[in-house]
């Protein structure tokens, strides 16, 4: 069974700070997505790696894939509240179904 | 406009009586997924249709039971819900299976059992 694991599991910053959420496995995955999950809804995907190294930006997000393709990294760039939610990270191991890690829970104080 | 879309958002149900879940998705899609997200835990997923190939998880509960009378609905049955069920359901649809293309959530339902 592949797994991922996320830390940390709780973050409570002040707005405008930096961080960085990990998501980590002992497998290799094809891809690895990210998903933010607000309360009460589904998640929403913000962004898919597919190549070891690949480093992907959305505004002030930064995701990377590691480049032996069992690890990546979400970094935020000078917090907002809205950026409050739960980060997911999920996986695809080679044509099986996407593997969720237990999510990072973000605080972001005004 | 809402392109996966759950009801109902909120429902409770006594110990033992049986509940149904309804998604339906606009996307045409062929995959639909259903995931149980307990508090503060990844989602888990339950089982998934292929178009009608259904496919269930081996740890999945016989308490719960799913149905795809077509490509746009996809229902989940539970049986006989016990406290440990009252979690949130999630419906999710792909394109096809993989991480090429993206999952696609409804905004879940959350089942309460007392």
């Amino acid at each position: 069974t592949q797994l991922l694991e996320q830390s940390p599991q709780f973050l409570s910053i002040q707005e405008g700070e930096n961080l960085t959420v990990y998501c980590n496995s002992s497998s290799v995955f094809s891809s690895l997505q990210w998903y933010r999950q607000e309360p009460g809804e589904g998640p929403v995907l913000l962004v898919t790696v597919v190549t070891g190294g690949e480093v992907k930006k959305l505004k002030r997000l930064t995701f990377q894939f590691g480049d032996a393709r069992k690890d990546s990294s979400l970094h935020i760039t000078a917090a907002q509240p809205g950026d409050t939610g739960l980060y997911l990270c999920a996986g695809d191991g080679y044509g099986q179904n996407f593997v969720f890690g237990p999510g990072t829970r973000l605080s972001v104080l005004p | 406009d809402a392109m996966v879309i759950q009801n109902p958002r909120y429902q409770v149900t006594q110990f033992g009586k049986p509940v149904t879940l309804s998604c339906s998705q606009t996307l045409n899609h062929n995959v639909m997924y259903w995931y149980q997200q307990k508090s503060s835990q990844a989602p888990k997923l339950l089982f998934h249709y292929y178009d009608k190939d259904f496919n269930n998880e081996a740890d999945t509960p016989d308490n719960f039971q799913s149905r795809r009378p077509n490509t746009s609905f996809c229902f989940l049955d539970i049986r006989s819900p016990g406290l440990g069920d009252a979690a949130m359901y999630l419906c999710a649809t792909s394109r096809d299976r993989g991480m090429t293309g993206e999952l696609f959530f409804g905004e879940g339902s959350r089942l309460t059992v007392l």
